[in-house]
């Protein structure tokens, strides 16, 4: 596809459990992003990679979260241990060239997780 | 990160310009200026950005004040698709990070 996807679109867990979120960039782009929206809230940061490495983490909320890109395309976002405050809608962005200050960013739909 | 501030809410009629405020006072000289906005049920779609003069596309315009401190983004003629959550962004030079703050939300009466 030309856009950025995002599987699966929906997930329900139960508390506890572990979760994966998966993101297909656009190809080719550098730069893949990592957000989080809670219901009627704004898009908090989590992470961001430039190709496969991350140069900040500040804003993952604790070490249950974590995210890897390999080969500088699919990314993976991890949460352990789930819990109730975890739902909500994770969105993954990618653009071109990161470092380059005239690059728009590409949200794909984002993944609606719901922790029961 | 610096920081931007927008109004919460702002309402328009359909077929109005709207102009959408943002205050960036803490802005530094190599920020650059993104607006991006977020239709319901959708993930955020770009808009426009610029650094220091006027922009313009399909979309939109944006006016960046002399001192970069505010910008405007500004619809010529809103639609009801229009209707969304539109954010001011400043893309900080040596980090990449696309920094959302609380938007504002713009409503459209036909």
């Amino acid at each position: 596809g030309a856009g950025v996807s995002q599987s699966p679109s929906n997930k329900v867990t139960e508390k506890g459990k572990d979760v994966e979120l998966r993101c297909d960039p656009i190809s080719g782009h550098t730069a893949l992003y990592w957000y989080r929206q809670s219901l009627g809230q704004g898009l908090e940061f989590l992470i961001y990679f430039q190709g496969n490495s991350a140069p900040d983490k500040s804003g993952l909320p604790s070490d249950r979260f974590s995210a890897e890109r390999t080969g500088g395309s699919v990314s993976t976002l991890t949460i352990q241990r789930t819990q109730q405050e975890d739902s909500a809608v994770y969105l993954c962005a990618s653009s071109p060239e990161g470092r380059r200050m005239n690059t728009e960013a590409f949200f794909g739909q984002g993944t609606r997780l719901t922790v029961v | 990160d610096a920081k931007t501030t927008q109004p919460n809410s702002m309402e328009s009629n359909e077929e109005e310009p709207v102009h959408l405020p943002c205050n960036h006072s803490t802005i530094s000289g190599t920020d650059y200026i993104h607006w991006y906005r977020q239709l319901p049920s959708q993930g955020p779609e770009y808009v426009i950005h610029g650094l220091t003069s006027n922009v313009n596309n399909r979309m939109a315009s944006l006016a960046i004040a002399e001192d970069r401190k505010s910008s405007t983004l500004i619809l010529h003629r809103a639609t009801l698709r229009d209707a969304a959550v539109y954010y001011c962004i400043l893309r900080a030079f040596n980090t990449d990070k696309l920094i959302f703050g609380t938007g504002t939300r713009l409503q459209v009466f036909p």
